[in-house]
């Protein structure tokens, strides 16, 4: 069965700072991961995602991820964080079961950017 | 771009009642997804649909019904309220054109309160 794994519940970083928000997956057969963010009483909003080709995806909001197939990760990356960056971030990867490409969704990992 | 609305943002209803989610997007798209989001339990999807009057159970289906009668509306139905079902509810959709690789678009979800 598929799954994905968001081993941080939290994350703290200091603006300007680079961040990294983890996410490590278990698939049979190509793995297809997104990234989502969701701002305080939002739904949420796609980032990026990662279906095959070059490891290092860019996305939305100067947000990249690198797609590890040998550590079955795809952590989320971005060089110089924002206070405005501050969200709840989740990972999911294309469920195999539903005709309809459901997503199967990590716990998430809420991020906190200092000023 | 996508706009997919939830008819409420909040909602206090009582134990027993009949309670109606409503869901709408713009897009034409083919699929639709109800999911519930509680804290440390991530996204759990309750039901989809891959077309109009098409609809698949989801992995916590119970207590829940859905309806499509029409292809740009999803509604969500409590059978018979129960506390446990407080929670926050969001709607996506997404085109099955293009393949399998296109990300759901996210309503800004209802927060239901049930007493």
């Amino acid at each position: 069965a598929q799954s994905v794994a968001q081993p941080e519940d939290q994350v703290n970083v200091a603006e300007g700072n680079p961040l990294t928000v983890k996410c490590t997956y278990s698939v049979s057969g190509n793995p297809y991961l997104f990234w989502y963010v969701q701002y305080p009483n939002r739904g949420l909003q796609f980032l990026l995602k990662y279906i095959t080709g070059d490891n290092l995806v860019k996305g939305s909001y100067g947000f990249e991820a690198e797609f590890n197939k040998s550590q079955t990760s795809f952590h989320l990356k971005k060089p110089s964080a924002l206070v405005s960056d501050s969200a709840l971030y989740f990972c999911a990867v294309r469920d195999l079961r539903g005709g309809a490409n459901n997503l199967f969704f990590g716990t998430g990992t809420r991020l906190t950017v200092i000023p | 771009d996508v706009k997919v609305t939830q008819s409420s943002r909040y909602l206090v209803k009582r134990t027993g009642e009949k309670v109606f989610l409503e869901c709408v997007q713009d897009m034409d798209h083919e699929n639709m997804f109800w999911y519930r989001q509680d804290p440390g339990l991530g996204l759990r999807l309750i039901y989809f649909s891959y077309d109009v009057k098409m609809k698949e159970k989801g992995d916590i289906p119970e207590g829940y019904s859905v309806s499509r009668e029409k292809k740009e509306r999803f509604s969500l139905i409590l059978e018979s309220a129960s506390t446990n079902q407080t929670s926050m509810y969001l709607c996506a959709s997404r085109t099955k054109r293009g393949g399998p690789n296109q990300p759901q678009h996210f309503g800004d979800g209802t927060r239901l309160s049930i007493l």
